[in-house]
C-alpha cells in the first residue's frame, strides 16, 4: 500500500521569501509522484510531476521539487513567493501497480503568503 | 490544450429534486473520473470510467448516477441527495494509454459546487 503525508497543514512566508512545503511518501515501487495546487473555489492545477527521470523537476510558476529516494520525500519549493501562490497544495502519489484507484493524496498543505 | 470543462459552475438543489452535473474533455483521454471534495479535504474518488466503461465504483450511494455517453462526456446525475452531499464535485481525465495507468497524469476540471437543501 501507498501513502503520502504532507508534514505541515499550513505554511506562512512573506512575499519574496523561499517556500517549502514538505512531503513524504510510502510506496513499494517506484512511483510517480505530483504536485497540484487549488486556489480558493477552483479545481486542481498540475505543478509538476515526477516518473523517474530527472530527481529536480521543474514545474510550473518557478516551483520546483526534488526526488530523494532515501529520504522518500519529495519537496516543493520556490526561490521567492507571490501573492498569487497563496492556495491549498496538495503532494500525490500514483499507484505504481497501474490500478485505476491511481492517486493516493496527501492532506493538503495551506499557503499563506504576507505581504 | 489541457483543459476539462465543467457545468454548471454552482447548483442548488433540494432534495427531492433531479440534476445533472456535466464534464468534457477534448484531449482524446479515455479515462475520467468523478472526485468529492469537501471543505479543507483531499478529493475522494467516486467513479472511474475507461474507455465509456465503468471501472471503478468506490461504495458510492445509488443517489449518485454516472454515465459517459461517448469518450468526450462524462455526466453525474443526482437524485435524492442530502445535505452531508454538498461539496465539490470535480472531474478529471487521464490518457490511459496501457492497460493500467502506470503513469498517467490526471487533469481535473475547475468543478461544481453542489448546495443540498
Amino acid at each position: 500500500a501507498q501513502s503520502v503525508t504532507q508534514l505541515d497543514s499550513h505554511v506562512s512566508v512573506s512575499e519574496g521569501t523561499p517556500v517549502l512545503l514538505r512531503c513524504n511518501y510510502s510506496s513499494s515501487y517506484s512511483p510517480s509522484l505530483f504536485w497540484y495546487v487549488q486556489h480558493p473555489n477552483k479545481g486542481l492545477q498540475l505543478l509538476l510531476k515526477y516518473t523517474s527521470a530527472a530527481t529536480l523537476v521543474k514545474g510550473i510558476n518557478g516551483f520546483e521539487a526534488e526526488f530523494k529516494k532515501s529520504e522518500t520525500s519529495f519537496h516543493l519549493t520556490k526561490p521567492s513567493a507571490h501573492m498569487s501562490d497563496a492556495a491549498e497544495y496538495f503532494c500525490v502519489v500514483s499507484d505504481p501497480s497501474g490500478s485505476a484507484r491511481q492517486l493516493t493524496f496527501g492532506s493538503g498543505t495551506q499557503l499563506t503568503v504576507l505581504p | 490544450d489541457t483543459e476539462v470543462t465543467q457545468t454548471p459552475k454552482h447548483l442548488v438543489m433540494g432534495m427531492t429534486n433531479k440534476k445533472s452535473l456535466k464534464c468534457e474533455q477534448h484531449m482524446g483521454h479515455r479515462a475520467m473520473y468523478w472526485y468529492k471534495q469537501k471543505a479543507k479535504k483531499p478529493p475522494e474518488l467516486m467513479f472511474v470510467y475507461s474507455y465509456e466503461k465503468l471501472s471503478i465504483n468506490e461504495s458510492v450511494p445509488s443517489r449518485f448516477s454516472p454515465e459517459c455517453p461517448n469518450s468526450s462526456l462524462l455526466n453525474l446525475h443526482l437524485h435524492a441527495l442530502q445535505p452531508e452531499d454538498s461539496a465539490l464535485y470535480l472531474c478529471a481525465s487521464s490518457q490511459k494509454s496501457g492497460e493500467g495507468y502506470l503513469g498517467d497524469t490526471q487533469y481535473f476540471g475547475p468543478g461544481t459546487r453542489l448546495t443540498v437543501l
